[in-house]
């Protein structure tokens, strides 16, 4: 299995430009989630999908951001406009939560998309 | 109180001590317990999950985990240089899919 995909790896933009980061989920993993992690704030959850659907976007900072999920191979996260403090690297995890009667709730983590805005 | 609390750190061990990392949980009702591993300029990377009370043991790494005392270690045995790195404790509570992260516990393996 190639692991979560995330794509593009690094994303220089300048203030007020439009960010949409993309990410590929573990096939069959039915949870997909979204971070943020800053030296200053730690690793943040941003937004939760289950089966596709958002479940939980209390992390979203504003309205500037947006999360989608079409199907269940592919999620984006888009800012809108980008400002200097949305720098940080942005994780995509999945996971699946049960098989075979068991919980396992395991994130498998993206390689991380380094964000700066400029 | 933050959900999941872990020791600040840093943590540093010479070469082939055991490394204890520390992690405490406030909700009761918390059914999974993970250990992920952080390089730096790396993504977290699942190495220990424990689901019930007692010890769980894979190579150097040992997960101990007491919900009545909402308390998760995990313990490095014969710790080495390449164990550097920052250590995540997460807890998910009951019928969560997401999980709670602590701030981490950065570990330095000294030569």
């Amino acid at each position: 299995d190639a692991g979560v995909i995330q794509s593009p790896r690094h994303e220089v933009t300048e203030m007020g430009q439009e960010v949409t980061l993309r990410c590929k989920p573990i096939s069959g993993h039915d949870y997909l989630f979204w971070y943020r992690q800053t030296m200053m704030r730690g690793l943040e959850l941003l937004i939760y999908f289950n089966n596709n659907v958002p479940i939980d976007d209390s992390g979203m900072p504003e309205d500037r951001f947006s999360a989608k999920m079409p199907n269940a191979s592919f999620s984006t996260l888009k800012i809108q406009p980008s400002e200097p403090r949305d720098s940080a690297v942005y994780f995509c995890a999945s996971s699946f939560q049960q098989h075979l009667g068991r919980r396992y709730n395991e994130q498998f983590f993206g390689p991380g998309t380094r964000l700066t805005v400029l | 109180q933050k959900e999941v609390e872990q020791n600040s750190g840093p943590l540093s061990v010479p070469e082939g001590a055991i490394a204890s990392l520390n992690c405490t949980y406030s909700d009761r009702g918390s059914q999974s317990f993970f250990w992920y591993r952080q390089y730096s300029g790396k993504s977290p990377e699942l190495i220990m999950s424990i689901y019930s009370n007692g010890d769980k043991e894979d190579g150097r790494f040992t997960a101990q985990l007491n919900k009545a005392s909402q308390y998760v270690s995990l313990l490095i045995r014969d710790s080495q240089p390449s164990d550097s790195a920052t250590y995540l404790c997460a807890v998910n509570a009951t019928n969560a899919g997401k999980s709670t992260f602590g701030d981490g516990t950065t570990l330095t393996v000294k030569p």
